[in-house]
């Protein structure tokens, strides 16, 4: 069974450049969250989704941030501009269900970006 | 403020010894528990879960934690450690509906 795919795994890329990452959720999932985690901060929680509606985007660092969910089976991260301090590995989860109650979220492996 | 903590930046274990990673956490509810693994270049996998009842908690790959209301801890246990296990562990919390709060995480070392 395929897991939650994002692409791409690796991304380098200089000061002010736009940033996409994609992230593919497991079929039939109808949450979906995007992490960034760093070695100072550990993880964050950016943004999450429920039922393709963003339900709390309270850690979204900045307007350069934004996320989309287009539809149930993709979403996208989008940094514009990009700065150095937005390097960090990006994961984007999926679970069955919404908020804690079922407690799995399964992860992708992660989108290291780092911006020069 | 609510908050977990994992007291532990790093362990080191030898292979074949018994392991306890400790999660704490300040929640004016018992919130809801869990132990993920991350293992290098991965994202983090379940381990375990706690919900309610059986304050014991068995997973996968042979781990298990206990829940302990008077203490406020979540503590990760292996009776025997494989070389394998290495990897980062983060424990995490959340009240009834609402979104998972992380630890800083533990770096698990395992020597031969």
């Amino acid at each position: 069974d395929a897991g939650v795919i994002q692409s791409p795994r690796h991304e380098v890329t200089e000061m002010g450049q736009e940033v996409t990452l994609r992230c593919k959720p497991i079929s039939g999932h109808n949450s979906l969250f995007w992490y960034r985690q760093t070695m100072m901060r550990g993880l964050e929680l950016l943004i999450y989704f429920n039922n393709n509606v963003p339900i709390d985007d309270s850690g979204m660092p900045e307007d350069r941030f934004s996320a989309k969910m287009p539809n149930a089976s993709f979403s996208t991260l989008k940094i514009q501009p990009s700065e150095p301090r937005d390097s960090a590995v990006y994961f984007c989860a999926s679970s069955l269900g919404q908020g804690a109650r079922t407690g799995e979220l399964f992860f992708g492996e992660g989108s290291r970006l780092t911006v020069l | 403020a609510q908050s977990v903590t994992q007291p532990d930046i790093h362990i080191t274990v030898s292979e074949g010894a018994s392991l306890e990673l400790r999660c704490n956490y300040s929640y004016g509810a018992t919130p809801y528990l869990f132990w993920y693994v991350q293992s290098p270049g991965q994202g983090l996998q379940l381990l375990l879960k706690y919900f309610s009842g059986d304050t014991l908690v068995q997973g996968i790959k042979g781990f298990e934690a206990e829940f302990k209301r008077s203490q406020s801890s979540f503590n990760l246990r292996k009776p025997s450690v494989h070389w394998s296990d290495a990897a980062e562990y983060f424990c995490a919390v959340a009240l009834v509906g609402e979104k998972l709060t992380f630890g800083t995480g533990t770096r698990l070392t395992i020597i031969p």
